[in-house]
């Protein structure tokens, strides 16, 4: 069974500066990885996933992980961050063979003008 | 565009009445999901179906039943729902294949008093 650690619970950050998230995983097989977004009072919306091919996954809106086979991470990056970024940002992993997710316990991203 | 819909955004009940939570997805999705989400612990997943009439238990199922008659239509019951079970439940639907991404409801906030 794989599980997911999300190495920072809340990560304040003010606006136009970058910002990483950091998301390791364990599993003893191959893994599609997962980026969700929760902005306030809704659902979570898909940022990115890395299923094969390029261990770089960028997304429409400036945000970008990277898959690191060996340290068995998949930490998100945004190069300069908005008021609109402020959301719940969790990373999830599944197995090849499944189409259950396993979440982390989410980072909570505050952005400051 | 997908839509994952909740019957509530909210709702607040009694210990020991039974609840029902109803989900609908509009995608033809095979895979259907029940989510609560709880601060510090991300999402963890109660119960899932694969197909109309299937289900399968998640990481956390005591307290619960599901029930899935069409399938676009997923059902989360709680017998009798107690305070524990005061949390945002969340909805999601996907395709069968691993892989695919899981499209998520508003969610339900319920409070059990």
């Amino acid at each position: 069974a794989q599980s997911v650690t999300q190495l920072d619970s809340q990560v304040p950050v003010f606006e136009e500066a970058p910002v990483e998230l950091r998301c390791n995983y364990s599993s003893s097989v191959s893994v599609y990885l997962f980026w969700y977004v929760q902005y306030p009072n809704q659902g979570l919306q898909l940022l990115l996933k890395y299923l094969s091919g390029s261990t770089l996954v960028e997304s429409i809106n400036g945000f970008e992980a990277e898959f690191n086979k060996s340290q068995t991470s998949f930490h998100l990056r945004k190069p300069s961050v908005h008021i609109s970024d402020t959301a719940e940002y969790f990373c999830a992993v599944s197995e090849l063979r499944d189409y259950k997710l396993s979440f982390g316990a989410g980072t909570t991203v505050t952005v400051r003008a | 565009d997908v839509k994952v819909t909740q019957s509530s955004r909210y709702l607040v009940k009694r210990t020991g009445e039974k609840v029902f939570l109803e989900c609908v997805q509009d995608m033809d999705h095979e895979n259907m999901f029940w989510y609560r989400q709880d601060p510090g612990l991300g999402l963890r997943l109660i119960y899932f179906s694969y197909d109309v009439k299937m289900k399968e238990k998640g990481d956390i199922p005591e307290g619960y039943s599901v029930s899935r008659e069409k399938k676009e239509r997923f059902s989360l019951i709680l017998e009798s729902a107690s305070t524990n079970q005061t949390s945002m439940y969340l909805c999601a639907s996907s395709f069968l294949a691993g892989g695919h991404t899981q499209y998520f409801g508003p969610g339900t906030r319920l409070t059990v008093l």
